[in-house]
């Protein structure tokens, strides 16, 4: 059974400290996207890939966050430094290229910045 | 400007009763339609998807949804509802034109009462 893994599945750390998030998408889908749930946002892309070129991270505050897909098998999201506002919940998905098929959803990382 | 609207930020249902859950959309281009279920603490799991063709759609766990493109609407239905069913139901929308990059709404926070 196919899944989308994600680490760590929780992080907790101080404010200033880079975190890194990691994603395997599920073998032979060539799309990945990040995600963040809050509560008071609720889900929200923040960028997406296609064969590991970036397409779209208008989501993200460009000046602390960054995504990328070294290969095809791994997809990081990096906060540096970090703050509390981005306390939540980082889903990574990922997708066939087939044209608006499915997205399956990793189990995110919780992560908490004090 | 694109939007995904669940007008019911909770529902409570009797187990054995029925439910529906709203959804509306506002987006330019034709919509794939999808909805997930999250239970507490887990990702995001697909009860059932619309892209197009019979506008009734089944999903997993007796649950099914009807897009009606004149009410610009996909609302989810279970016509007896379990004590598992208890969970947050998210309705989301993408498009072509904007990767398939998902566009989530608020969600409906179900509860089950015995």
């Amino acid at each position: 059974d196919a899944r989308v893994t994600q680490t760590p599945r929780h992080k907790v750390t101080e404010m200033g400290q880079e975190v890194t998030m990691r994603c395997q998408p599920i073998l032979g889908h060539n799309t990945v996207f990040w995600y963040r749930q809050t509560m008071m946002q609720g889900l929200e892309l923040l960028a997406y890939f296609r064969n590991r070129a970036p397409l779209d991270d208008s989501g993200m505050p460009k000046d602390r966050f960054s995504a990328e897909m070294p290969d095809a098998t791994l997809a990081t999201l990096k906060i540096q430094p970090s703050e509390p506002r981005d306390s939540a919940v980082y889903f990574c998905a990922s997708g066939p290229d087939t044209g608006g098929e499915t997205q399956y959803f990793g189990p995110g990382t919780r992560l908490l910045v004090l | 400007a694109q939007s995904v609207t669940q007008p019911d930020i909770h529902i409570t249902v009797s187990e054995g009763a029925s439910l529906e859950l709203r959804c509306n959309y506002s987006y330019g281009a034709t919509p794939y339609l999808f909805w997930y279920v999250q239970s507490p603490g887990q990702g995001l799991q697909l009860l059932l998807k619309y892209f197009s063709g019979d506008t009734l759609v089944q999903g997993i766990k007796g649950f099914e949804a009807e897009f009606k493109r004149s009410q610009s609407s996909f609302n989810l239905r279970k016509p007896s509802v379990h004590w598992s069913d208890a969970a947050e139901y998210f309705c989301a929308v993408g498009a072509w034109n904007s990767g398939y990059a998902l566009n989530f709404g608020k969600g409906t926070s179900l509860l089950v009462t015995p």
